[in-house]
């Protein structure tokens, strides 16, 4: 399988403990995304990476969360001291794209996602 | 204001109706817009990107206007396989290139 992947599919966590979900990109895509969705609701963007640079960071996303993309491959979101307001479903997406240019066909490709329920 | 607007639906519409779907976007900056679809529980993927003179893909038809800053998606002969959430996508300008920014969605029921 050669598509975006997400670890694990499903999680299960109490109030308060800390959770870490990873992505697989497309191997040649630089650019990598996480969004957040909640029901009846569009995906919610949180952050992106080109490469191994954090390059932008939703205002929404509290000091709880973080994303690293180490080696510019693979990419983990954390959620420390997590809250029932944390679950949601968590969507990876990668895209190829050129640093800085209009590259009018950007197509996004998504993982499945990762759906956390905080009880 | 979000960036990004749509109609939320539900659009409940018979097999082989005509049904158009309408998106605006806060940016004048957005420089590429796409429709994705997405079926309950699952993913988003790519349905069409829409190109600044229209374009169509079989039964879909996508337009953009510049000046209202709205985007369009029009199906004809709707099947129920069509029945999804449909997303519009606009990329926002950032510090280091284009930004994918989505809309609320518009959910579609196909009846027979």
């Amino acid at each position: 399988d050669t598509g975006v992947s997400q670890n694990p599919r499903h999680k299960i966590t109490k109030r308060g403990q800390n959770v870490t979900f990873r992505c697989d990109p497309i191997s040649e895509h630089n650019r990598l995304y996480w969004y957040r969705q909640t029901l009846g609701q569009g995906p919610e963007f949180l952050t992106y990476f080109q490469n191994e640079a954090q390059l932008e960071k939703s205002r929404l996303l509290s000091d709880r969360f973080s994303a690293e993309r180490p080696k510019g491959s693979f990419s983990t979101l954390e959620i420390q001291r997590t809250e029932q307001g944390d679950s949601a479903m968590y969507l990876c997406a990668s895209s190829l794209d050129a640093w800085g240019s209009l590259n009018l066909n950007t197509e996004a490709f998504f993982g499945q996602g990762t759906r956390l329920t905080v009880v | 204001r979000k960036e990004v607007e749509q109609d939320p639906g539900p659009f409940n519409v018979p097999e082989g109706a005509t049904v158009a779907f309408n998106c605006t976007y806060s940016n004048s900056a957005s420089q590429s817009f796409f429709w994705y679809r997405q079926d309950c529980r699952k993913e988003p993927k790519l349905l069409m990107s829409v190109y600044s003179s229209g374009n169509e893909d079989g039964r879909f038809t996508a337009q953009l206007n510049r000046a209202s800053q709205y985007i369009s998606l029009l199906i004809r002969d709707s099947k129920l396989s069509d029945s999804a959430t449909y997303l519009c996508v606009v990329t926002l300008p950032d510090n280091a290139g284009n930004m994918l920014t989505f809309g609320g969605g518009t959910r579609l029921m196909v009846k027979p």
